[in-house]
């Protein structure tokens, strides 16, 4: 299974502090791209990173990829309770298959 | 400019009986896809629909069906439903010729309960 996998599974930490997801997965990417998920609702897009990129920035999201161990991180800094919802990496594969693979999300929760 | 728009958002079928889920793709988007998201699961990929054909399908049973029209929009066909579809449904959209090499959008879900 090509699946990423979140880690931690949950993270809870205070308002005003940096959040750090990571991710893995297994076989060879183009792309990955980083959703949120408030409770019970849809993915919001919130980044996307190219196999041959290793840092990008938008906002207060800074996302890392490092193809040669096959992992990803997401790093949120300041974070807001605003900020409280479900995070999910979700890659393609390099085969071509137009479909995306998706973990089962980190959790995270920011108390005011 | 119109997101991915998702009917109905919640539903409630018994087992044994049908349900069509509809989908909207963004505006300008030609591809649509479906994934079935079960509670506390990432979601997982149904099938694909382009050029009003189904292009790729995961690892789902014949059961679940779909249709896209030439307006783009699509449907999501579940026969016999069973207790375990009970799931939020996301629609994704994207534009061929980038596919999952640029950003897919996904809609807010369909909610199916199975009782």
């Amino acid at each position: 299974s090509q699946q990423g996998e979140e880690d931690p599974q949950a993270l809870s930490i205070q308002e005003g502090e940096n959040a750090t997801m990571n991710c893995s997965y297994k076989t060879s990417i183009n792309n990955l791209q980083w959703y949120r998920q408030n409770s019970g609702r849809g993915l919001v897009h919130l980044i996307l990173i190219r196999s041959n990129e290793r840092e990008k920035h938008s906002g207060r999201l800074r996302v890392t990829l490092d193809t040669s161990k096959k992992s990803s991180s997401l790093l949120i800094t300041a974070s807001r309770a605003a900020d409280t919802a479900s995070y999910f990496c979700a890659t393609d594969a390099r085969s071509g298959a137009n479909n995306l693979f998706f973990g089962t999300g980190t959790r995270l929760t920011v108390i005011p | 400019d119109a997101g991915v728009t998702q009917s109905p958002t919640h539903l409630i079928k018994t087992r044994g009986q049908q349900v069509t889920l509809r989908c909207s793709p963004k505006s300008g988007h030609d591809t649509v896809s479906w994934y079935q998201q079960a509670l506390g699961q990432g979601p997982q990929f149904i099938f694909q629909y382009y050029e009003e054909e189904e292009r790729q399908r995961g690892n789902f049973p014949d059961r679940f069906s779909g249709h896209q029209f030439p307006n783009y929009s699509s449907e999501l066909n579940v026969n016999a439903l069973l207790l375990g579809d009970s799931a939020l449904y996301l629609c994704a959209s994207s534009l061929e010729g980038q596919g999952v090499r640029n950003t897919i959008y996904f809609g807010e879900g369909s909610w199916l309960t199975v009782v």
